[in-house]
């Protein structure tokens, strides 16, 4: 069925370091995907996309990787930063006629210790 | 550039009663989709409006309908409220329905209680 998980609810990371957040998808005929970052309080901000022709892709502190062949995808965060802190979520378009129907994962909290 | 703006922020209502959620799509963007996002899940789709018609609807009931107006603007209507439609309601906008380069642009959203 449709559905996109993260490996793991929290993540925990010094200031400074970086930080590797996991997402699987199931369905295989999806082929777009979003990494949006939550706030408290506020909606979800777009970070970065991939298409799934790509395997890589990268923003400003940010890199998307896609495997396609395991279903997985991965935000690295290059330097984290204290506003870095917020749920990560990752979400998947499973019909190509329609890109505004995300599919989106549970999330994932980043939290950064000073 | 004026972002996505949604109305009001907060709202409690009553189970049994009808609610009407409003939102101002970002200069530019012409669709506008509609997400439920309950407590500490992710968002999940309702449906989608792109030139006034709805174009994708996710799996909620009926009772949930919507417009979309010339000036791109749209509403989320939620009839016979239940105590499980309590949720952030959170509208995202883009350019033409199907686009690849214009990922969905969220608003802050309205906290939605159903008591």
């Amino acid at each position: 069925g449709e559905s996109v998980g993260l490996h793991l609810p929290t993540l925990s990371v010094q200031e400074g370091d970086n930080s590797i957040i996991n997402c699987a998808y199931s369905n295989s005929a999806s082929d777009y995907f979003i990494w949006y970052k939550q706030e408290s309080g506020k909606g979800p901000q777009f970070i970065i996309d991939i298409r799934s022709n790509m395997d890589k892709r990268q923003g400003q502190r940010v890199t998307v990787l896609l495997n396609k062949t395991v279903k997985h995808l991965s935000l690295q965060i290059a330097a984290t930063q204290p506003g870095d802190s917020a749920v990560y979520f990752c979400a998947e378009t499973p019909d190509s006629s329609n890109t505004g129907k995300l599919i989106f994962g549970q999330g994932t909290t980043l939290q950064v210790k000073p | 550039e004026t972002g996505v703006t949604q109305s009001p922020t907060h709202l409690i209502k009553t189970r049994g009663q009808q609610v009407t959620l409003r939102c101002s799509s970002q200069s530019g963007h012409n669709t506008v989709s509609w997400y439920q996002q309950a407590l500490g899940q992710g968002p999940q789709f309702i449906f989608q409006y792109y030139r006034e018609e709805e174009n994708g609807r996710g799996n909620f009931p009926p009772r949930f309908s919507g417009l979309q107006f010339p000036n791109y603007s749209s509403e989320l209507n939620v009839n016979a409220l239940e105590l499980d439609d309590s949720a952030l309601y959170l509208c995202a906008s883009s350019l033409d329905g199907n686009s690849y380069n214009s990922p969905l642009h969220f608003g802050n959203g309205t906290r939605l209680t159903v008591t």
